[in-house]
This record gives C-alpha cells, structure tokens and sequence, in this order.
C-alpha cells in the first residue's frame, strides 16, 4: 500500500525558514517524480513544487521561485521542501503527492497517492 | 499558465442524482486533465487522470470525458459518500494548475 507522511509544518515567525518532509513507503521511491502542493486555510489547491524521480530536474511555483527548494533522498524514501523566507502568504496545508508514471514516462507528473499534509502557519 | 474555470461553483442535489459538473481551459491542455476529490479535514484524492481515466479504486459511477479546452466529470448516481469539493487540475504545461472547484452539496 502506497503511504505519504508529511511533516515538519510548525508556526513559524515571517522572514523564518522551515523544513518539510514526506517519507514515502510501499513503492519504489527513486521510480517516480514527487511533487508539493498548498491550500491556504479555506481556499483552493496550488501547485508548489516537483522534482524528477532522478532529482536532476525541479520545477518551481513563481510565487515561491527563488525562497523554496525542493529535494530528495532516495536513500531515506523522503521528499523535502525547504522553505525560507516565508511571509502570511505562504500559510497552508501543504500536502506532497505522488507521480503516476514511471521515471520519465511522463513529461508532466500524472499524480495518484496524497499525503495526509502538514500544516504550515506563518504569524508572528 | 493555463486558466481552469469550474462551473458551477456550487450543485446543490440529492442523493441518487446525476451530477455534471465542468471544467474549462484558458488553451488546449490535450487531454491532461485530472478531477479530485477533497471531503472536509481530508487529504485531496485523484478520482479520473487524464480526462477519462478512473484512478485505482473509484467506483465505475464516476467518469470523466473531454479533450483540448472542454472537461466534463459525471457521478452517474450520487452516493452519500461523493458529496465533496471537487477541482479540476491541468498537467498539459507548466505550471500545474487547478480550477476554483465545484462544491456537491446535499439538497
């Protein structure tokens, strides 16, 4: 069974840094792109993030071009998001989610399986 | 980016109704068009992939039809459980993006 556990969301002051994490289980981790997505409190769903199954390619939102980065450790089955800095803009639920194609079957990530998602609030 | 627009905002109806609901493009995504499905407190779930594709357990009321700029999702006879916000979400280009969603309420 395919399994996605974020963590890491914390509240954060504005101008802070935070680091999330998705580890995945039940699958070949290194076989697939992973991506992140956000939904601010009562909103609608937002892209954030993707990187390719081989890490060599990274996609970014250009609302968070240049303040996030996006990696993997295949060693670890964990996706990461670094984040810094973070303004009330960037308060949500941010959930990671799962390619469906294998490795570059794809040009664009076809999702399947979502986290559960971790709650990122910024406020001082 | 590409515009998805979702029509209606909100479909109000009962339980064993047909639900249509849209989906619109700002320009062709081909047929790279997923729906998802979000209950309250809940996690999003993939219901169609590629505009008419069941995603892995989604029972066979749900289906999805549509190429190029036009997208239709159809729940063939509401079931207690769909009642739900539902988004359209594009991988035709980047950046993905979603629509506004349509929210199936209970009449």
């Amino acid at each position: 069974e395919v399994q996605l556990l974020e963590s890491g969301g914390d509240l954060i002051q504005p101008g802070g840094s935070l680091r999330l994490s998705c580890a995945g289980s039940g699958f070949s981790f290194s076989d697939y792109a992973m991506t992140w997505f956000r939904q601010a409190p009562g909103k609608g769903l937002e892209w954030v993030s993707t990187i390719s199954h081989s890490g060599m390619k990274t996609y970014y939102a250009d609302s968070v071009k240049g303040r996030f980065i996006v990696s993997r450790d295949d060693s670890k089955n964990t996706l990461y998001l670094e984040m810094n800095s973070l303004g009330a803009g960037d308060t949500a639920m941010y959930y990671c989610a799962k390619d469906g194609c294998y490795a570059t079957s794809c040009v664009t990530p076809r999702l399947d399986y979502w986290g559960q998602g971790t709650l990122v609030t910024v406020s001082s | 980016e590409i515009v998805l627009t979702q029509s209606p905002a909100t479909l109000s109806l009962s339980p064993g109704e047909r639900a249509t609901l849209s989906c619109r493009a700002s320009e062709s995504v081909s047929g790279f068009l997923a729906w998802c499905q979000q209950k309250p407190g809940q996690a999003p779930r993939v219901v169609i992939f590629d505009a008419s594709h069941r995603a892995t357990g989604i029972p066979d009321r749900f289906s999805g039809s549509g190429s190029g700029t036009d997208f239709t999702l159809t729940i063939s006879s509401l079931e207690p459980e769909d009642f739900a916000v539902y988004y359209c979400l594009q991988r035709g280009s980047w950046p993905l993006t979603f629509g506004g969603g349509t929210k199936v309420e209970i009449k």
